[in-house]
């Protein structure tokens, strides 16, 4: 079993839904990211966070440490919000180490 | 700054052949690593760098060497490329913030191997 297991795999979306992708782990973690990958492109780290709710534009992750589970929402989607999204924690101990999920592939359409 | 540079961005090579991947950062972060990207499955951590000649296996580093005699550059070497070594590979670097480190990541390498 992964240690880092996210859903769904993939999901498609007509333009301005609400959206979330789930995120749930098996570990201690310190803290967990949540990055984006658009085609053909590099990482970009969204958020990072070890404990609550954080906030960026139409993006919101919250995380429940004693659940193992975070969530990240796009509210308002748009096409250019189609990319994959990968959760990853860092373990305790091995704060630097990331693991990660196998990544949520997003479509929105227009 | 420039951030994380890898370079090449596409290579292709035949088994056997040996090649290596750069990786710079301008940022001064002490903490490097080397990802590869898998259809299907998650980033998985070849090697890492916690500073200046100090280097460790992560989860999957046969066939892969590394060093860092610099803080800004960490290259990976592919000693005899197979295609199972056929992946995109990412560098990353990281600085502690806020309790945890904020990662940052190069623009990724996409690599062949027939």
């Amino acid at each position: 079993k992964n240690e880092v297991e996210q859903s769904p795999q993939n999901l498609t979306a007509q333009e301005g839904e609400f959206i979330t992708i789930n995120c749930s782990y098996s570990v201690g973690i310190s803290a967990l990211h949540w990055l984006q990958q658009h085609p053909g492109g590099g990482i970009v780290s969204l958020f990072m966070l070890s404990s609550g709710k954080k906030k960026h534009g139409r993006l919101i992750a919250t995380i429940n440490i004693q659940e193992k589970h975070s969530s990240l929402h796009i509210t308002a989607s748009h096409p250019r919000d189609s990319a994959v999204y990968i959760c990853a924690v860092l373990g305790i101990g091995s704060a630097r180490q990331l693991t990660f999920g196998s990544g949520t592939q997003l479509t929105v359409l227009p | 700054n420039a951030g994380v540079t890898q370079t090449p961005k596409f290579q292709v090579l035949k088994t056997g052949q040996s090649m290596t991947l750069q990786c710079a950062q301008d940022m001064n972060h002490e903490y490097m690593s080397w990802y590869r990207q898998d259809p299907g499955m998650g980033l998985r951590l070849i090697h890492y760098s916690v500073g200046a000649g100090i280097t460790d296996q992560g989860e999957v580093p046969n066939g892969y060497n590394v060093s860092r005699s610099t803080t800004e550059d960490f290259p990976l070497r592919l000693l005899s490329a197979a295609p199972s070594q056929t992946s995109v590979y990412f560098c990353a670097s990281s600085y502690y913030s806020g309790g945890a480190y904020e990662q940052f990541f190069g623009p990724g390498t996409r690599l062949t191997v027939l």
